[in-house]
């Protein structure tokens, strides 16, 4: 069955610093890759997502892009800001089933 | 703009006992779902519904069950309550089946089952 892996947490940054959380995935056929994010006491929320190989996903200066032939979809950013403390999801969707990672804790430094 | 609103916010129950989560939705979305959260472990499925009266299971169903009468509500029953039931619980909704969509989250309902 699909499955969506990412890298274990707490990732913990100083502001200004370059973020990647990696996240890899098995999947049938072609799915759709996602990016939630979840602040405290809150439901997820979507931050992008790409739907098709070689499609870039971006909002708030986070990117990642689809790649098919490593199945992964890393989240970046150049320069994290205290306010992106929180907990990224990757996720994937394939037929009516959402199927997402454990989630990496991100804690940002003043 | 209510989005999808999840009652209660916070729930203690002993051993045994039932009760319902209930989640609604007012952007007339065809698609809903429940998702338990757990340290570690990420959301996993419980029970999804493509439409009214269509239900189906999802990757932990068991101690649950759902059903769809309308468009707007997708209840979560647990019949007899277990410390292992104890976790976060998010009802989810999309406007249709497709792949493409995004989740819309409610906010989620904390159990405690002693």
């Amino acid at each position: 069955g699909n499955s969506v892996t990412q890298m274990e947490g707490p990732v913990t940054l100083s502001e200004e610093a370059f973020l990647t959380i990696n996240c890899t995935y098995t999947a049938t056929g072609y799915p759709s890759l996602f990016w939630y994010v979840q602040y405290p006491g809150e439901g997820l929320q979507l931050l992008l997502k790409a739907t098709k190989a070689d499609d870039k996903g971006s909002n708030k200066g986070f990117e990642a892009t689809y790649r098919k032939e490593t199945t992964s979809f890393h989240l970046e950013k150049g320069s994290v800001q205290v306010s992106d403390s929180a907990v990224y999801f990757c996720a994937l969707t394939g037929g009516f089933k959402t199927i997402f990672g454990a989630g990496t804790r991100l804690f940002v430094k003043a | 703009n209510a989005g999808v609103t999840q009652t209660p916010k916070f729930q203690v129950l002993k051993t045994g006992q039932s009760m319902t989560l209930q989640c609604a939705q007012d952007m007339n979305h065809e698609y809903m779902s429940w998702y338990r959260q757990d340290p570690g472990m990420g959301l996993r499925l419980i029970h999804y519904s493509v439409g009214a009266g269509i239900t189906d299971q999802g990757e932990v169903p068991n101690g649950y069950n759902v059903s769809r009468s309308t468009t707007e509500d997708f209840p979560l029953r647990l019949l007899s309550a277990a410390p292992s039931q104890t976790s976060v619980y998010f009802c989810a909704s999309s406007p249709d089946r497709g792949s493409n969509e995004k989740l819309f989250f409610g906010s989620g309902t904390q159990l405690s089952v002693l």
